[in-house]
C-alpha cells in the first residue's frame, strides 16, 4: 500500500498569503496525485488533478505540482473562504489511498 | 450536473451488517467508475472499494472478506454492504465518481453517517 504524508498537518495564515502544503508518496507514483478540498460539514471537492491540472470552477489562485514521490499544493493570495482541510489521494495502484489531511486556518 | 445521495440506516448494531444505497441522477451510471469511500476522525478518508457498471469491483483488502458492492443499472443506483460490523465501523460514508479506477474522485455525495452501537 502506498503511504500518502501531508505537511503540516495544521497551518494557520493571514489572508493574502501563499501557502504550500505537501504530500510525499512511500513510492513513486509519477503524476497519479489528487487534491481535494474539504470544508466542516461538506463533502471533499476536488481542486487538482494528476498534480498539476486545473480544474474548471476552481479558483486559478490554486495551483500543483510535482511527480514521482514529492507533490505540493499553493494556494496563492488566501482568502477567508479558503479555511478548510486539504487532502491528497493517489490513483496510481491499489489500494486507493488518501494523506491524513491538512488543516488550515484563516486568522 | 451529476448527483450522488446515500441513503440508509444511520444507526447499526455491532455484529449485523451495514447496507447503503448511491442513488445517481443527472447523468448516467454508465461508463464511469464508482467509490465507496469512508471518513473518520482518528483515520481520515479510507477507500473501500470501487465498481464499475459491468459489475467488475476492486475491493480494499482490509475490507475485502467482509464486503459485497453491487450497481442497479435500471435504477441507477449502487449498493454497499459492509457485514459483521463493530464501532470502528462508524463513520460518514460516501460514493464519489471517477472515469475510472485510476482517475481523481470528481463528483461525491454529501455522505451519510453510519453509527454502529447497540
Amino acid at each position: 500500500e502506498i503511504v500518502l504524508t501531508q505537511s503540516p498537518d495544521f497551518q494557520s495564515v493571514t489572508p493574502k498569503e501563499t501557502v504550500t502544503i505537501t504530500c510525499r508518496a512511500s513510492e513513486s507514483i509519477g503524476s497519479s496525485l489528487h487534491w481535494y478540498q474539504q470544508k466542516p460539514d461538506q463533502s471533499p471537492k476536488l481542486l487538482i488533478k494528476y498534480a498539476s491540472q486545473t480544474i474548471s470552477g476552481v479558483p486559478s489562485r490554486f495551483s500543483g505540482s510535482g511527480s514521482g514521490t514529492d507533490f505540493t499544493l499553493t494556494v496563492n493570495s488566501l482568502e477567508a473562504e479558503d479555511a478548510a482541510t486539504y487532502y491528497c489521494h493517489q490513483s496510481s495502484s491499489l489500494p486507493i489511498t488518501f494523506g491524513q489531511g491538512t488543516r488550515l486556518e484563516i486568522k | 450536473q451529476v448527483q450522488l445521495q446515500e441513503s440508509g440506516p444511520g444507526l447499526v448494531k455491532p455484529s449485523e451488517t451495514l447496507s447503503l444505497t448511491c442513488s445517481v441522477s443527472g447523468g448516467s451510471i454508465t461508463t464511469y467508475c464508482w467509490s465507496w469511500i469512508r471518513q473518520t476522525p482518528g483515520k481520515g478518508l479510507e477507500w473501500i472499494g470501487y465498481i464499475y457498471d459491468s459489475g467488475y469491483s476492486s475491493y480494499s483488502p482490509s475490507l475485502k472478506s467482509r464486503l459485497t458492492m453491487s450497481v442497479d443499472t435500471s435504477k441507477n443506483q449502487l449498493s454497499l454492504r459492509l457485514s459483521s460490523v463493530t464501532a470502528a465501523d462508524t463513520a460518514v460514508y460516501y460514493c464519489a465518481r471517477t472515469r475510472t479506477g485510476r482517475n481523481s474522485f470528481d463528483s461525491w455525495g454529501q455522505g451519510t453517517l453510519v453509527t454502529v452501537s447497540s
